[in-house]
């Protein structure tokens, strides 16, 4: 069966400071890899989406980036965070195709202060 | 962009009533996928599906894709069903996006 691991659960940081979210996936080969962010109160959207290894491609612009430096691992980061990047990453992967079922991990809650 | 629409955005039903929730895409999707959110914001992937029916337990998913709409109906429902539905459309493509609705906010009570 396949799990997927997030870490760490909760974070809390100061504004400036660097980030590094990280997701890994076991039982499933060359999987395609998503993250998601969820401000507080807001709507689930993606941020970035990985196919293969080496291979990130960004959704949506927040002054974040993540890579794939293996084939089951993935991390998002930041050299310095801001409020607004407060909220709920998710960490997601698919199977069977574009069209197939998204599986999530159980996210980590990021404080900015 | 694409935009998906949740109705109603909250729902008090007494337990055993049966929950009736709606959801409107605004482009063509090659799949629903309905979640549970918990109060911690980690999700719980409920049901999927491209087209037509499908059922696990208490939930039914309808989809129409070509209408646009899908549906999740959650029969007899309990105090436990409380909390935050989420759909969410795939809409294919390389990155497999999905886009989420704001959610249902569902209370059962006694």
């Amino acid at each position: 069966a396949q799990t997927i691991h997030q870490w760490p659960v909760a974070e809390i940081k100061a504004v400036g400071s660097p980030l590094s979210l990280g997701c890994t996936i076991k039982g499933k080969s060359s999987p395609n890899l998503y993250w998601y962010w969820q401000a507080t109160g807001g709507t689930l959207q993606q941020l970035f989406y990985s196919i293969t290894v080496g291979q990130v491609e960004s959704v949506v612009q927040l002054n974040l980036s993540a890579s794939r430096p293996k084939d089951d691992q993935f991390i998002l980061s930041t050299e310095k965070l801001l409020l607004s990047h407060s909220g709920f990453y998710l960490c997601a992967w698919a199977r069977g195709g574009n069209t197939g079922q998204l599986y999530f991990g159980e996210g980590s809650k990021l404080t900015v202060l | 962009g694409q935009q998906v629409q949740q109705s109603p955005a909250s729902l008090v039903l007494q337990e055993g009533e049966n929950a009736e929730l709606q959801c409107n895409f605004s482009s063509t999707a090659t799949r629903l996928q309905w979640f549970y959110q918990r109060p911690g914001g980690s999700l719980v992937s409920l049901l999927s599906n491209p087209s037509g029916t499908k059922h696990t337990g208490r939930l039914t998913s309808t989809t129409v894709t070509k209408e646009r709409r899908g549906s999740l109906h959650i029969s007899s429902s309990q105090i436990t069903d409380s909390g935050t539905y989420l759909c969410a459309m795939n809409s294919g493509g390389s990155n497999a996006k999905l886009t989420f609705g704001k959610g249902t906010k569902l209370s059962v009570k006694s």
